[in-house]
C-alpha cells in the first residue's frame, strides 16, 4: 500500500524558515517523480513544486520561486521542502504527492494527507 | 496560458447521477487530466486519469459509480448512485512540461 506521511509543519514568523519531510513507503520510491502542493486555508489546491526521480529535474511555481527549495534522498525514501523567507500567504497545508512517472511533469496519483504551516506574528 | 474552469458548485440527489465538467482553455484540447475528491476536513485522493480521447485509468478502490468522459475541451467526471459520502470538493488538474500542475478551481458537490 502506498502511503506518503508529512512532517514538519508547525508556527513561523514572517521572515522564518521551516523544512517539510514527507516520509513514502509501499513502493519503488527512487523510480517516481514526487510533488509539494499546497491549500491555503478555505482555498483550492496550487501546485508548488516537482522534483525528477533522479533529481534532474527540479521546477517551481512562481510564488515560491528563490524562497523554496525541493530535495528528495532515494536512500531514505524521503522528500523535501526547504522553506525560507516565509510570508503569510504562505500559510496553507502543505500536501506531498506521488507522481506516476520518472520526469517530474506534475501528474499526481497519491496524496499525503497534509501537515500544517502557519506563517504569523 | 493552460486554465482548468469549474464550475464553483454542483448539487443532486442522493441515488441520483451528476456530471461534473472541467474545461481546457483554448488550444489545449488534447490534454490529459486527472480527477481528485477532497471530502471535508480530509485530504485529497486521486480519482482517475482522464484522457482527451475519454479512455480513462482509475486509482486503487474507486468504486465503479465513478467514470470519465472527454469531448473536445470538455472533460466530464460523473457520479453515479450518489451516496453521502460522494458530499465533497472534486478538483481537475492537468500536467506537462513547462506547466507543471495546473488545478482547476474545483467543484463543491452537495449530495440533496
Amino acid at each position: 500500500e502506498v502511503q506518503l506521511v508529512e512532517s514538519g509543519g508547525g508556527l513561523v514568523k514572517p521572515g522564518g524558515s521551516l523544512r517539510l519531510s514527507c516520509a513514502a513507503s509501499g513502493f519503488t520510491f527512487s523510480s517516481y517523480s514526487m510533488n509539494w502542493v499546497r491549500q491555503a486555508p478555505g482555498k483550492g489546491l496550487e501546485w508548488v513544486s516537482s522534483i525528477s526521480s533522479s533529481s534532474s529535474y527540479i521546477y517551481y511555481a512562481d510564488s515560491v520561486k528563490g524562497r523554496f527549495t525541493i530535495s528528495r534522498d532515494n536512500a531514505k525514501n524521503s522528500l523535501y521542502l526547504q522553506m525560507n523567507s516565509l510570508r503569510a500567504e504562505d500559510t496553507a497545508v502543505y500536501y506531498c504527492a506521488r507522481d506516476p512517472t520518472a520526469m517530474a511533469g506534475g501528474e499526481i496519483d497519491y496524496w499525503g494527507q497534509g501537515t500544517l504551516v502557519t506563517v504569523s506574528s | 496560458q493552460l486554465v482548468l474552469t469549474q464550475s464553483p458548485s454542483a448539487s443532486a440527489s442522493l441515488g441520483a447521477s451528476v456530471k461534473l465538467t472541467c474545461t481546457l482553455s483554448s488550444g489545449h484540447s488534447s490534454y490529459a487530466i486527472a480527477w481528485h475528491q477532497q471530502q471535508p476536513e480530509k485530504g485529497p485522493r486521486y480519482l482517475m486519469k482522464l484522457n482527451s480521447d475519454g479512455s480513462h485509468s482509475k486509482g486503487d478502490g474507486i468504486p465503479d459509480r465513478f467514470s470519465g468522459s472527454s469531448s473536445g475541451a470538455e472533460r466530464y467526471l460523473t457520479i453515479s448512485s450518489l451516496q453521502s459520502e460522494d458530499e465533497a470538493d472534486y478538483y481537475c488538474q492537468t500536467w506537462g512540461t513547462g506547466i507543471q500542475g495546473v488545478f482547476g478551481g474545483g467543484t463543491k458537490l452537495t449530495v440533496l
